[in-house]
């Protein structure tokens, strides 16, 4: 049962227009969530993070909104660069130390 | 500054010969440590994660074990690698209660023949 859903594995976006990368969980004890950017062949680091008393986090060109009630987030990049095109998984956590991620997408961005 | 070292960084072994790889963490004390595998075209695993010396909890049942021997040390082994072992291996810590953001290591590309 996967509990932190990225159902888009892929995702492709003109350079200088909006980048939409969705994540949808199911356990509602899940208190804190994070986006992860991962190159090929290294390690994902850490993008952004947003907790669950809160509903939108922004950080430069990068902006997660969570909505509780429908245990979705997404994280939004404006502008796009192609050196944004990379794997993004999102991960929730709970209890503290709980992490679970989701699949990943990919996203590319075109020149 | 933490930093967290992963090796070795690529590894090629043929089936059933054992599997040691190593993971420390430098700046922390007491650190949460997890493995995981990125098989090809999947997502991230959690494979093991300890909250301190000798502590392990292991998520799926596999071929694997994790061993942590001190605090800032992690390493995954095998007796015998399947093939179905062949994937890209992170270690990750948190700090001390495990909430906020996990740090990755650099990874251990495994090819098992």
């Amino acid at each position: 049962d996967q509990q932190v859903k990225q159902n888009s594995p892929s995702l492709s976006v003109q350079e200088g227009r909006i980048s939409i990368l969705n994540c949808d969980y199911t356990n509602s004890m899940f208190d804190y969530f994070l986006w992860y950017k991962k190159y090929p062949a290294e390690g994902p680091t850490f993008l952004i993070s947003i907790s669950s008393i809160k509903d939108k986090n922004e950080d430069g060109r990068f902006t997660v909104f969570l909505n509780k009630s429908a245990k979705h987030l997404s994280l939004h990049i404006v502008p796009s660069q192609p050196g944004d095109s990379a794997v993004y998984f999102c991960a929730a956590i709970f209890y503290g130390q709980n992490f679970v991620f989701g699949p990943g997408t990919r996203l590319s961005v075109l020149p | 500054s933490q930093t967290i070292h992963q090796w070795p960084a690529t590894l090629v072994q043929p089936v059933g010969s054992p599997l040691s790889l190593e993971c420390t963490v430098e700046g922390t004390s007491n650190p949460n440590l997890y493995w995981y595998r990125q098989a090809a075209g999947r997502g991230l695993q959690l494979l093991f994660y300890s909250v301190g010396i000798g502590q392990i909890s292991s998520e799926v049942p596999q071929n694997l074990s994790a061993s942590r021997p001190q605090d800032r040390q992690f390493i995954l082994s095998s007796k015998k690698l399947l093939l179905s072992d062949s994937g890209f291996y992170l270690c990750a810590w948190t700090r001390t209660g495990g909430m906020g953001t996990q740090y990755f290591g650099p990874g251990t590309r495994l090819l098992v023949l």
